[in-house]
């Protein structure tokens, strides 16, 4: 159980271009997603926290107006990255979490390379 | 605010050797710890868990035990394998509800054959 999708694994695009990426929990309710952003060889940098229906709060240093969080329901979420340049390339992942389970379930990641 | 400090990687050994990996946090109040595992390419995987003191997390043949006294969350196997080469990541959780992960900085572990 427990099991967190994302889509797509794997995405190309051009710079100044937009690119949204899918966050789904599968088999539970996600009442809060968390987006990270990891570099290669280094840790997971936590970009955002969204609880179902409510504005994501972000960590200090990440632009809101770049990285569009939208978590409409329990079960999806989904990071928009804006504009994208190509220092915006990175791994990017998710993770669920339900009240009162001080766990969370990690996506797969999905790699972004904007050329 | 509540940090994790993990062992310095690369860490190599050859098959078949002990291992550890070590790992202490500063928290207020009783955080719950973790070590996630992350192999090429992919995201993580929860390895072992501990929610209270003394509680000791075990899989895959990886254990760890929670130390509140010496504030560490260390992990160890007896016996690598050529599969456990992978990325392996400490990380706490404060009280209460589904609270963001502090994660350490990782440790790289290559075994050889």
């Amino acid at each position: 159980g427990a099991v967190v999708s994302q889509h797509p694994s794997w995405v190309i695009c051009k710079s100044g271009t937009s690119v949204k990426i899918e966050c789904r929990s599968l088999d539970f309710q996600a009442t809060t997603m968390f987006w990270y952003r990891q570099f290669p060889k280094q840790s997971l940098m936590l970009m955002a926290t969204s609880n179902e229906g409510s504005k994501a709060t972000y960590e200090q240093g990440v632009e809101k107006d770049k990285f569009l969080i939208n978590h409409a329901s329990l079960t999806l979420s989904t990071l928009t990255v804006t504009s994208a340049h190509p220092e915006d390339s990175s791994f990017y992942i998710c993770s669920g979490g339900t009240s009162g389970i001080r766990e969370q379930f990690f996506g797969p990641g999905t790699r972004l390379t904007v050329l | 605010g509540d940090s994790v400090t993990q062992m310095e990687g690369p860490v190599t050994l050859s098959e078949e050797a002990f291992l550890t990996i070590n790992c202490t946090y500063t928290a207020t109040g009783y955080p719950s710890l973790f070590w996630y595992v992350q192999y090429p390419g992919e995201g993580l995987q929860l390895l072992l868990k501990a929610t209270k003191a003394d509680d000791k997390g075990s899989n895959k043949g990886f254990e760890a035990t929670y130390r509140k006294e010496t504030t560490s969350f260390h992990l160890e196997k007896g016996s690598v394998q050529v599969s456990d080469s992978a990325v392996y990541f400490c990380a706490l959780s404060g009280a209460g509800g589904a609270q963001k992960l502090v994660f350490g900085q990782g440790t790289r572990l290559t075994i050889n054959p």
